[in-house]
Order: C-alpha cells, then sequence, then structure tokens
C-alpha cells in the first residue's frame, strides 16, 4: 500500500530550467493538490484538481503548470524556474475534498533553484 | 492571504505539560482541521472538527471550535518529547473551493 509518492525528494536546478515534480496516489482519491512551504508562510495552495482532466488555480499559480490525464498522477512542472521558487513542495489527495475530509500528504520534494 | 493564523508561533514546555495553541480564521468554513509536522516530514491528520462542533477529542489531543469568535484551539494534555513537531491549523474555503488553506503554523518543543 504505496499511498502518496513524490519524486524526486531532492533537486537542485539552475534558473530558467523547466522541472517537473511528479506525485502519485494509489487510492484513485478525485481531488489532488499542490502546496509549497516556505519560512514565515505556512503552506500555500498553487493548484488542485477534482478529477481527471479539471484542475484550478491556487492562492499561489504563477509559474507553474499541472496536469490531470489520469486520476493518480498530479505532476507539477516549473516552467522557466526562478531563485524564489525554491521551497519545499507537498502534494495531498482526498476523496471528496477538503470541505468534508482530511489530506493525505506525501513526503515532499525540497527544490533548490541556484 | 491566509485563512488561519496561529499564536503563538512558538512554544518550549517539559514533559508531562500541556500545551496550547490557537487558531484564528477569517471568513465561514465548512470544517477545521489541524495537521502535524515533524521537522522534515509531510503533514498528518491530527483531527477534523466540522462547523456545527464545539469540542472534539483524540487520545491526548482536544479541540474546540468557536465560530462566533472564528477560532479555535488545539490543546496537547501529558506531552511527551515525541510531541516536539509544528502544528497547523487549516480551513477549508466555504463557498469559494474544496480545498484547504494553512495557517503559519506553532513549533512545539518539548523538552524531557
Amino acid at each position: 500500500d504505496a499511498g502518496i509518492t513524490q519524486s524526486p525528494r531532492y533537486k537542485i536546478t539552475e534558473t530558467g530550467r523547466q522541472v517537473t515534480l511528479m506525485c502519485h496516489q494509489t487510492w484513485s482519491h478525485s481531488y489532488m493538490f499542490w502546496y509549497r512551504q516556505d519560512l514565515g508562510h505556512g503552506l500555500r495552495l498553487i493548484y488542485y484538481s477534482a478529477a481527471a482532466d479539471i484542475t484550478d488555480k491556487g492562492e499561489v499559480p504563477d509559474g507553474y503548470v499541472v496536469s490531470r490525464s489520469k486520476t493518480e498522477n498530479f505532476p507539477l512542472t516549473l516552467e522557466s524556474a526562478t531563485r524564489s521558487q525554491t521551497s519545499v513542495y507537498f502534494c495531498a489527495s482526498s476523496q471528496q475534498g477538503a470541505r468534508s475530509e482530511k489530506l493525505f500528504f506525501g513526503s515532499g520534494t525540497q527544490l533548490s533553484v541556484l | 492571504s491566509q485563512q488561519g493564523e496561529e499564536d503563538p508561533q512558538a512554544l518550549s514546555i517539559q514533559e508531562g505539560e500541556n500545551a496550547t495553541m490557537n487558531c484564528s480564521y477569517k471568513t465561514s468554513i465548512n470544517n477545521l482541521q489541524w495537521y502535524r509536522q515533524n521537522s522534515g516530514r509531510g503533514l498528518v491528520h491530527l483531527i477534523l472538527i466540522r462547523s456545527n462542533e464545539r469540542e472534539k477529542h483524540s487520545g491526548r489531543l482536544r479541540v474546540t471550535l468557536d465560530t462566533s469568535k472564528k477560532s479555535s484551539s488545539l490543546l496537547i494534555t501529558a506531552s511527551r518529547a515525541a510531541d516536539t513537531a509544528s502544528y497547523f491549523c487549516a480551513t477549508d474555503a466555504g463557498a469559494a473551493g474544496n480545498k484547504l488553506t494553512f495557517g503559519g503554523g506553532t513549533r512545539v518543543l518539548v523538552k524531557p
């Protein structure tokens, strides 16, 4: 029972490069979320998805792209990485969404943009 | 801006003591949730309390919710060193979407 997994665990890249962070869940949950965590800001929602092919912006979507072609995968792409995108990124999932139930979180991806 | 704000930002207590942290939020909610994060790890769900509930217990955890004041508290009784972590409150967006908004968290240090 793998649950929700993120890869890579650590990533170092350079400004201007494209980077894709992967998120995979084995529960067939409808909802998936991407958050970033920075010191002093807690967790901020980047994008979320209610189902395959349905995505919506969160609080800080600029510079990020998501897709959801399959229910179990929700990749996050930084099209042209900037230093301000250095952060820890967390993926989460739930079946019914935040209105009625808890979220399950992955272990995170620590991204450094040099 | 953050929906939830925790207070205090940091808390240091001795093992066996109780730890209390508070959360305030701004808009109407369907539920409020508390999560724990150990250093370098993902978030783990602790308790979900719905807007029509006033108090909820889970083991050594007690959560209260006052919707008239838009505030919640998390009490950890008889704390242990293993309770050392950051604690976050999170609220759903009410009518604005099926997503969670997190506060900045309270860092709790339990000294043995």
